[in-house]
C-alpha cells in the first residue's frame, strides 16, 4: 500500500539559510499534518491542512510557512534557520471524511542546522 | 486544551513477561486515543486506537490497550514481551469534533531484556 512520502530524508543547512521539505500524502487522504520532533522529544504539532486549506496551527514559528497544493502535496518552508530548528520533521496524512481516523506518518525528514 | 501523560520515561521487562506502558489523558468531551511506536531513525507506526465501543482494543503485533473512562487512562499491554518490542512508544489523544490535531505524550522507552 502507498505510504506518506517525505523528501528529502536528510538535509544539512547553515544558520540563516532556508530549507523546504516536501510531503506527498496517501492518495485520497484529505488532511495533512506537520510535526516537529526534537532530539529526545515527543512530536510537536506545527500545522495542518484540510482540503488544501489551513485547518489548524500549533507551535509553528513565524519563520516557517506551509501550504498544500492542488495535487494535495504539501511543503514546509523554513527560513532564517536556527540551530534549534535541527529536528526530525514528520508529515502525516489522514482521511477525515470518514471521521475519527488514523494519522499515517511518513518516515520523516531529518534537518541538521550547523 | 488536550494533553497526554506518560509517567514512565523507561520501562524494562524480561522477555516472555507481560508488559504495561501507562498513559493518561485530558480532553474536552470524549476522546479518540491512539498508540504509536517509533523505532530508531524511523517514522511513527500506528499500533491501535480507541474510538468507541469495547473498552479493550486489540492492535498490531499482539498489543492491546484498555480504555478506562473513570481513570482517564489508556494503558498499552502485551501478555508476553518479545525482544523486538523494544522501541519508543507514544500515546496520543485527539478530540472527537472537528479536524483536531493529535497530541502526543512524551514517550516511554520500552526495553525487553533477553
Amino acid at each position: 500500500a502507498a505510504g506518506v512520502i517525505q523528501s528529502p530524508r536528510h538535509l544539512i543547512k547553515e544558520k540563516r539559510e532556508t530549507a523546504t521539505l516536501k510531503c506527498y500524502p496517501i492518495p485520497r487522504h484529505d488532511t495533512v499534518y506537520w510535526y516537529q520532533q526534537g532530539p529526545g522529544q515527543d512530536p510537536q504539532f506545527l500545522i495542518s491542512f484540510y482540503e488544501k486549506m489551513q485547518s489548524d496551527k500549533g507551535s509553528i514559528p513565524d519563520r516557517f510557512s506551509a501550504q498544500q497544493f492542488s495535487d494535495y502535496h504539501s511543503e514546509l518552508n523554513m527560513s532564517s534557520l536556527e540551530l534549534g530548528d535541527s529536528a526530525l520533521y514528520f508529515c502525516a496524512s489522514s482521511f477525515e471524511g470518514a471521521g475519527a481516523n488514523v494519522l499515517t506518518f511518513g518516515a520523516g525528514s531529518r534537518l541538521t542546522v550547523l | 486544551a488536550q494533553s497526554v501523560a506518560q509517567p514512565e520515561d523507561q520501562v524494562n521487562v524480561a522477555e516472555g513477561n507481560p508488559l504495561t506502558v501507562k498513559c493518561t489523558y485530558s480532553v474536552s468531551g470524549n476522546p479518540y486515543l491512539f498508540w504509536y511506536v517509533q523505532y530508531p531513525n524511523r517514522g511513527l507506526q500506528f499500533l491501535l486506537k480507541y474510538i468507541t465501543g469495547d473498552n479493550l482494543v486489540k492492535g498490531s503485533y499482539g498489543f492491546e490497550a484498555e480504555f478506562n473512562k473513570s481513570q482517564t487512562s489508556f494503558h498499552l499491554k502485551k501478555p508476553s514481551a518479545l525482544v523486538s518490542d523494544s522501541a519508543l512508544y507514544f500515546c496520543a489523544v485527539r478530540a472527537t469534533f472537528g479536524n483536531e490535531k493529535l497530541t502526543f505524550g512524551t514517550g516511554t522507552r520500552l526495553t525487553i531484556i533477553p
